[in-house]
């Protein structure tokens, strides 16, 4: 079983809502990641946590703030965001481990900023 | 830096084979991904290469070459849900973490 599941599938907010993105697996893997997707664009790295612990934070704004409670959930949360953040939000998991650790990706979350 | 270079798109008819060429110029290299992505949806994984050589997956094949900074993908027997964009990435050397750097994608139309 390869799966990651985000909620909610779609999501729009205004500029002074809080809200929050989530993502799951169950494959016992070590390592998350939260991904941002612009149209006919790769995804850019956001945020990776290993072991739980914040990893890697590619100078994201601070209206972003991830959350790793326990070693299966992720989660993103949104306040104050702007419309050009309104894009596909991945999450992705893998193995932590120097040669094994392809990165498997979930179905996304639509985030429209108003 | 990291540079990784891909076409933007391709057309191929049904039936046919495509080849996507993948040139990266990375400052470590400790693998490369080929993943598949329909309009709207996940990136999904087809095929990891870290040595030299063809690694073959039913219709889909990639190839590693490191000293060129080369790789491709293979698309046999094109399908038209093939029609989707191809995205290449490259792992730096493991003390950057798992991090993936990702080419532009190739968006792949399959004709009747």
């Amino acid at each position: 079983d390869t799966e990651v599941t985000q909620t909610p599938k779609h999501l729009v907010m205004g500029m002074t809502n809080k809200k929050s993105l989530k993502c799951e697996q169950h494959m016992g893997h070590r390592a998350m990641y939260w991904y941002k997707q612009k149209a006919k664009k790769p995804p850019e790295l956001m945020f990776v946590y290993s072991y739980e612990k914040l990893s890697i934070n590619e100078s994201v704004p601070s209206r972003f703030s991830p959350e790793c409670p326990n070693s299966s959930l992720l989660n993103l949360h949104l306040h104050a965001l702007q419309p050009e953040d309104s894009a596909l939000y991945l999450c992705a998991s893998s193995q932590e481990g120097p040669y094994t650790d392809t990165q498997y990706f979930g179905p996304g979350t639509r985030l429209t900023v108003l | 830096g990291q540079n990784i270079d891909q076409p933007t798109e391709m057309t191929a008819t049904e039936g046919a084979i495509v080849q996507i060429n993948c040139t990266y110029q990375t400052s470590g290299f400790n693998g490369l991904f080929w993943y598949q992505q329909h309009a709207g949806e996940a990136p999904t994984f087809l095929s990891y290469n870290v040595l030299d050589g063809l690694e073959e997956k039913g219709r889909f094949s990639s190839f590693l070459s490191r000293s060129k900074g080369y790789s491709y993908l293979l698309l046999k027997e094109l399908q038209m849900k093939d029609s989707a964009s191809y995205l290449c990435a490259v792992r730096p050397y493991k003390a950057a973490g798992n991090k993936l750097t990702f080419g532009g994608g190739t968006r792949v139309l399959v004709k009747p």
